[in-house]
């Protein structure tokens, strides 16, 4: 069965901490994502990776900072928070072919930043 | 720039009748067409994939049907269950990424 688990739930942290989200899948899935879900934006991409070591900017990345170390793990990297980074931050994996795969995501990290 | 929208952004219906969700999209470029489920607090999971050469996808009682001239999707969900209360999600893939609707939000009433 597929899996896809982010390390935090909830997380609250103060302006200006540099805060780590973290995404971890089983599925050997090259690509994975990292998106931001507000109300009434729907889901906004922020940055995703094809492969270890690589990234490519999403819609939105300002902010934000990922890493890919290993092929199984997506870290998200808020450099400095700040509160209008308020946000349920998903993750998500796809495994490499012809635009025919399934995505799959995360439970989601719901961040508060005051 | 794609756009994916979703009207209505709510709907209340009751329970046992037949509904459909819409779903349009602006650049008819695209390879894939997914569903998805959400509920409160929640991921996303995926419900129906349609390929760019299908015209509908079934399971169980969801059918989702896509024009991609026309750049519109429906999702028709039969004989409805308090269940099923959740919001919807349309998301189209092109350009190796997912653009996503705001979604509708769907409540079932017993």
């Amino acid at each position: 069965d597929v899996k896809v688990t982010q390390s935090s739930r909830y997380l609250v942290k103060r302006t200006g901490e540099k805060v780590f989200l973290e995404c971890v899948q089983d599925m050997d899935h090259e690509n994975m994502f990292w998106y931001r879900q507000d109300p009434g934006l729907g889901l906004r991409l922020i940055y995703f990776s094809y492969d270890v070591k690589m990234k490519e900017k999403g819609d939105i990345p300002e902010g934000y900072s990922v890493s890919r170390e290993k092929k199984e793990r997506f870290s998200l990297i808020l450099e400095s928070a700040s509160t209008n980074q308020t946000s349920m931050y998903l993750c998500a994996t796809r495994k490499r072919g012809t635009g025919l795969e399934t995505q799959y995501f995360g439970p989601g990290t719901r961040l508060l930043v005051l | 720039k794609q756009e994916v929208t979703q009207i209505p952004a709510a709907l209340s219906v009751p329970e046992g009748e037949n509904l459909v969700l819409n779903c349009s999209f602006t650049d008819s470029a695209i390879y894939n067409l997914q569903w998805f489920r959400q509920d409160p607090g929640k991921g996303l999971t995926s419900l129906l994939l349609i390929q760019s050469s299908q015209r509908e996808q079934t399971s169980g009682r969801l059918n989702a049907s896509l024009d991609k001239s026309s750049g519109r999707s429906t999702l028709y969900i039969a004989a409805s269950q308090p269940g099923d209360s959740a919001t919807y999600l349309c998301a189209v893939f092109g350009n190796e990424k997912l653009t996503f609707g705001t979604g509708t939000r769907l409540t079932i009433i017993p």
